[in-house]
C-alpha cells in the first residue's frame, strides 16, 4: 500500500525558516512532488525531486533521501502569504499518478 | 505555461440534478488527465485518470456510472456527476500532465453543492 507521513500543523514567523518534513513508503518510485494549496484554492506546484539531494527555487528548496524515504520543503524568508497547506506528492510508477499526503498547514504568523 | 482552466467554479442545485464540469489544458496538450475530490480539511483524493479516447480508469469505491468521465480530445476532459445527492457536495479539482515524470498541473476546482 501507498503511505505518505507529514505533520499535520505547522508554525512560524515571517522572516523565519521553516522545514516541512514527509516520509514515505510506495509500491514504487518515480518522483516526489511538493505542492502548495491556499484554502478554496487548488495546489499550485512548487517542486519535483527524483533524484537524491537539495533542489533549489528562489526561497524554496526541496530535499530526497530515496534511501529513507524521506523528503523536506524548506522555505526560506517566510511571508504571510506563505500561510497555506503543503502537500507532499509521490509518483510510484512511470504515469503521471500520484499519491497525496495529507498536507501540512502552516500559519505564518507576524 | 502549463494552465489548465476548470469551468465552472462553483455550482449550486438541487438533488438529483447532474453536473458537468469541464477541465482544459489551455497551453499544452495533457496527455493524462486526473479527477480529484477533496472533503474540508482532507487531502486530494484521486477518482479516476482519463487518457484521451480511452476509457478512464477508476479508483476504487468510485462508481463510474455516477461519475461519467470523457476525455474527448488532448485538452479537454469532462466530469459529469448524475443524480447528485448532498454526499456528492465537495470540491472537486481536475489537473492535467504532459506526459510520464511530469508535475501535474491543476485547475482551480469546481465547488459543488448539492441541496
Amino acid at each position: 500500500g501507498q503511505n505518505i507521513d507529514q505533520p499535520t500543523e505547522m508554525t512560524a514567523t515571517e522572516g523565519a525558516i521553516v522545514q516541512i518534513n514527509c516520509t514515505y513508503q510506495t509500491s514504487g518510485f518515480n518522483g516526489l512532488f511538493w505542492y502548495q494549496q491556499h484554502a478554496g484554492e487548488a495546489p499550485t506546484f512548487l517542486s519535483y525531486n527524483v533524484l537524491d539531494g537539495l533542489e533549489e527555487k528562489g526561497r524554496f528548496s526541496s530535499f530526497l533521501s530515496r534511501s529513507k524515504g524521506y523528503s523536506y520543503l524548506l522555505l526560506k524568508e517566510l511571508q504571510m502569504k506563505d500561510s497555506a497547506s503543503y502537500l507532499c506528492a509521490v509518483q510510484d510508477s512511470g504515469y503521471s499518478t500520484l499519491t497525496f499526503g495529507k498536507g501540512t498547514m502552516l500559519l505564518v504568523s507576524p | 505555461g502549463a494552465v489548465v482552466s476548470q469551468h465552472p467554479s462553483r455550482v449550486i442545485c438541487k438533488s438529483g440534478t447532474s453536473v458537468k464540469i469541464e477541465c482544459r489544458s489551455l497551453d499544452f496538450q495533457a496527455t493524462t488527465m486526473f479527477w480529484y475530490r477533496q472533503f474540508p480539511k482532507q487531502s486530494l483524493m484521486l477518482m479516476a485518470t482519463s487518457n484521451e479516447g480511452s476509457k478512464a480508469t477508476y479508483e476504487q469505491g468510485v462508481e463510474k456510472d455516477k461519475f461519467l468521465i470523457n476525455h474527448a480530445s488532448l485538452t479537454l476532459s469532462t466530469l459529469t456527476v448524475t443524480s447528485a445527492h448532498p454526499e456528492d457536495s465537495s470540491f472537486y479539482i481536475c489537473s492535467g500532465a504532459q506526459g510520464s515524470n511530469q508535475p501535474q498541473h491543476f485547475g482551480d476546482g469546481t465547488r459543488l453543492s448539492i441541496l
